[in-house]
């Protein structure tokens, strides 16, 4: 599977838009990109995930660009509560393979 | 929400004793995962199962073994636990199906061998 790179760390201001970037340059046709986030020492949480277009559920927007060699995870509106390890990982669908998790970004929402 | 469930949630243990960590899920899922986490620190998959009677090592290497005799239960044993064991395991499984396949976590066993 491609490999993402994430930054190690942002802050965002409560209340405002936290836009979170990951590189996958390697990508394939068939990988789908997820996001999943991890609070404190919990199980990590699924966010959302997409292949090519753009998606949004009642949690986040995945911004996937053309070239699928980049997206951004948007949480419209930053609570303390969003404070939590953020990881980008993409996998191709319906496949037996290992889930990798990286280092992902550690996000802090500051009041 | 998940149905996905950990036991014990918290464990104390003295070294050369055999544990077993329980996995349980009751959505049906094939494929199942077990993570290691120390705190701070990235999860490693330690091992992975597609479904009945399979059973893969993952990334990181682990002195533990796991077993796949149901669909809905992964557990996760050490034969004799070393302080070096002391760690976050969590369990994970998720459906196969086309980009849908969503991983869900139970709450982690913490364990901590003296």
């Amino acid at each position: 599977d491609a490999k993402t790179t994430q930054p190690t760390s942002m802050d965002c201001a409560e209340g405002r838009a936290a836009n979170l970037p990951c590189n996958h340059s390697t990508i394939s046709g068939n990988e789908y990109v997820y996001w999943y986030r991890q609070i404190h020492s919990q199980g990590p949480q699924y966010i959302i995930h997409g292949l090519k277009n753009n998606e949004t559920n009642e949690m986040a927007s995945l911004i996937i660009t053309e070239d699928r060699k980049s997206s951004t995870l948007i949480l419209p509106h930053a609570t303390l509560r969003d404070t939590a390890v953020y990881y980008c990982i993409v996998r191709v669908a319906n496949r037996d393979d290992k889930i990798i998790f990286g280092k992902g970004t550690r996000l802090h929402i500051l009041p | 929400e998940a149905d996905i469930y950990q036991t014990p949630r918290y464990l104390v243990i003295g070294t050369g004793k055999k544990i077993t960590l329980e996995c349980s899920q009751t959505m049906g899922h094939d494929k199942m995962y077990w993570y290691q986490q120390d705190p701070g620190m990235e999860l490693h998959l330690i091992h992975y199962s597609y479904g009945v009677n399979s059973t893969e090592k993952g990334d990181l290497s682990s002195e533990s073994t796991v077993s796949r005799i149901r669909t809905e239960h992964f557990p996760l044993t050490l034969e004799s636990a070393r302080p070096s064991h002391t760690s976050q395991y969590l369990c994970a499984s998720s459906e196969a199906g086309q980009g849908n396949e969503k991983l869900f976590f139970g709450s982690g066993t913490q364990l901590s061998v003296l």
